[in-house]
């Protein structure tokens, strides 16, 4: 198993700013990704982060608007950049081992006024 | 657009009842994973079906998998109120470069 470590855990952030989202994992893992979760939603992929190259965004996200680090395969950040109300979200990293399931982080849940 | 769909969305049951959520896809599948979020929670792996008509217990809850990997429920018999939370059907999919999308979730509340 895996333990993932969020920070921060909640934020109210003013609106056109940018805040960055860090992932800790206790142990060096194959896969980090992130998700987006709107309150009583699904959870929706933004990307992979891959360790020592760029991410892998999905349709509809940008690296512009996402960028997100993995320097080492313990760590990632994403930022959220030039933040709207339409960010307001719970922002939760996830890791595999390789074997399929993934862990989840306890979610930076973020509020764009 | 959603790739696994989820039903029902919401149920509420009386503490004893049984409840089941149904996922299904238009598309065969590789194998299809069950995740259980509490409220305020993070989602949290339950388990992971591969084969075709897989049939897997953790004690009251029951996985299956279609034949036809298309489709696969979960079931929980005997309902309690630490069953409260979303439950969510989880698949690889190729148009995502092989990552794991989720579906909608069926919400799950229990009333003692």
């Amino acid at each position: 198993s895996a333990v993932i470590s969020q920070k921060p855990s909640r934020d109210i952030c003013q609106r056109g700013t940018s805040l960055t989202i860090q992932c800790q994992v206790d142990s060096q893992v194959t896969m980090m990704f992130w998700y987006r979760q709107q309150p009583g939603q699904s959870l929706t992929l933004i990307a992979t982060a891959n360790q020592g190259s760029e991410a892998t965004y999905e349709s509809g996200f940008v690296i512009d608007k996402f960028p997100i680090s993995r320097p080492n395969l313990t760590f990632s950040t994403l930022t959220v950049s030039n933040m709207s109300p339409e960010d307001s979200s719970i922002y939760l990293c996830s890791a595999g081992l390789g074997g399929g399931e993934l862990f989840f982080g306890e979610g930076s849940r973020l509020t764009v006024l | 657009g959603q790739q696994v769909m989820q039903i029902p969305q919401y149920q509420h049951v009386q503490e004893g009842e049984d409840f089941t959520t149904y996922c299904n896809s238009s598309t065969t599948l590789s194998n299809i994973q069950w995740y259980k979020q509490r409220p305020g929670g993070h989602p949290v792996f339950l388990i992971q079906l591969v084969k075709s008509g897989e049939v897997k217990k953790q004690k009251r809850l029951t996985f299956q998998f279609g034949e036809a990997k298309k489709n696969s429920s979960l079931h929980i018999t005997a309902t309690q109120t630490t069953d409260v939370g979303t439950y969510f059907c989880a698949a690889f999919w190729r148009g995502s470069q092989g990552n794991l999308i989720f579906g909608k979730g069926t919400k799950l509340s229990v009333k003692p």
